[in-house]
This record gives structure tokens, sequence and C-alpha cells, in this order.
């Protein structure tokens, strides 16, 4: 069983267009995050949700909207493509109170072109 | 502020050789220090961490202790193999942070048959 899941795989997409990326994770944490990572391969957080309730918030645009259904669904919708979006974006989770202990998804490539 | 400095890769090496990757930090408060690996296609997992100084977190073969005195938290591996060939990634963890990382820019490591 995939632990933190993620579709789509993989993104392709034209400037201006919306676009969203789901996650599910079933090892029933309650706080799940979204990464960025850019080309070089850095890797930045982007928003943490906890109970569904928004908690990291980093400098993002605000094209970039996360939406927690459930505790075990935290989804990333982007409106107005860029082409800086282009990138490979991860969902984790974890448990509350071990955060320090996060578990990845396989990632969403995401180009724009 | 809080920030990760791990050496640029990438690092090539033979099967069996020894490897060290470098990583220091700087930190408001006092952090956990973490490695994560990130093999060709999937999503990062937890390596190794330690909590305070002195702490040596050992996983797999790779060893790395924790050095308040230098800031630092390189991590080894006396024999590496074929399958060690990932990125690695330092990270620190502030308490309370509700899971904010701070990712180094990630090492690629390089294992030659």
């Amino acid at each position: 069983d995939t632990a933190v899941s993620q579709t789509p795989k993989y993104l392709v997409t034209q400037m201006g267009n919306d676009k969203s990326i789901k996650c599910e994770q079933n090892l029933g944490h309650d706080t799940m995050y979204w990464y960025k990572q850019d080309s070089k391969k850095f890797l930045k957080i982007m928003f943490s949700y906890n109970n569904k309730e928004l908690i990291i918030n980093e400098t993002v645009p605000n094209r970039f909207s996360p939406k927690s259904p459930d505790k075990a669904h935290l989804n990333l919708h982007i409106n107005s493509l860029e082409l800086g979006d282009s990138a490979v974006y991860f969902c984790a989770s974890s448990q509350v109170g071990r955060t320090d202990t996060q578990y990845f998804g396989p990632g969403t490539r995401l180009t724009v072109l | 502020g809080n920030s990760v400095t791990q050496m640029e890769g990438p690092v090539t090496l033979s099967e069996e050789a020894f490897l060290t990757i470098n990583c220091t930090y700087t930190a408001t408060g006092y952090p956990s220090l973490f490695w994560y690996v990130q093999y060709p296609g999937e999503g990062l997992q937890l390596l190794l961490k330690a909590t305070k100084a002195d702490d040596k977190g050992s996983n797999k073969g790779f060893e790395a202790t924790y050095r308040k005195e230098t800031t630092s938290f390189h991590l080894e591996k006396g024999s590496v193999q074929v399958s060690d060939s990932a990125v690695y990634f330092c990270a620190l963890l502030l308490t309370d942070s509700w899971g904010k990382f701070q990712f180094g820019a990630g090492t690629q490591v390089v294992v030659t048959p």
C-alpha cells in the first residue's frame, strides 16, 4: 500500500492555465505539507495543514491555494500558471507531535510551456 | 536566519569507497538535524537524525554526529554501494516550528561499479 500518493505524476500544461495536484495519505497522520523542488533540487516548504487547519504558509504567490477536505487529503490548486512554476511538487505527512519524521510522496513533475 | 549549507555535487566515487558529505548550519535556536535521501524518481526518505549535541544518528551504514561547536552534521559511510546513488539532503528543524524543515541544496552522489 502506498503511504503518501500524489496524482498526477506528470503534468504538462500551457502558461495561464489552472491545474490541481492531489495528495492522499493512508498513514492516519494529522499533518500534511506541500514542498516545491526546483530544477537545482532545492527543496522549500510551501504550506502545512494540521487537521485541515493552515499552519504554515510561506511566501508563496496567492495563485497557489491548498485545500484540505479532510485529514487524509491535501490538494494544491494553481491558477494562472507561469513558466517559473515548473518544478517537482512533493506532498508529505507526519503525525502531530512527530513533525520531525515526514513521509514524502513520489512527487508531481509540473512543466509549464 | 536559519540555513543549511552542504557540499555541492555531484560526488562520484567507486563502489566500496568512503563517502563524506559535509553539512553545516546556522540556527537561531537549538535545532534537530537530519539527513534525508532521495532515490531517483522517488520522494525523500528520512535516513537518520540527531536531536542534541554529540548525538550520533545511524542507519543503513550511514552515520552523522551532531557537532554543536562546529555547527556541523557531516554524513559518512565507510563502503558505498551502487544502490547508494541518490541525492542526500541535510536539514534542520527547530522546536515548535510545526515541521518547517530548512533543507540544504542537496548533494548528488553517484556510485560506479
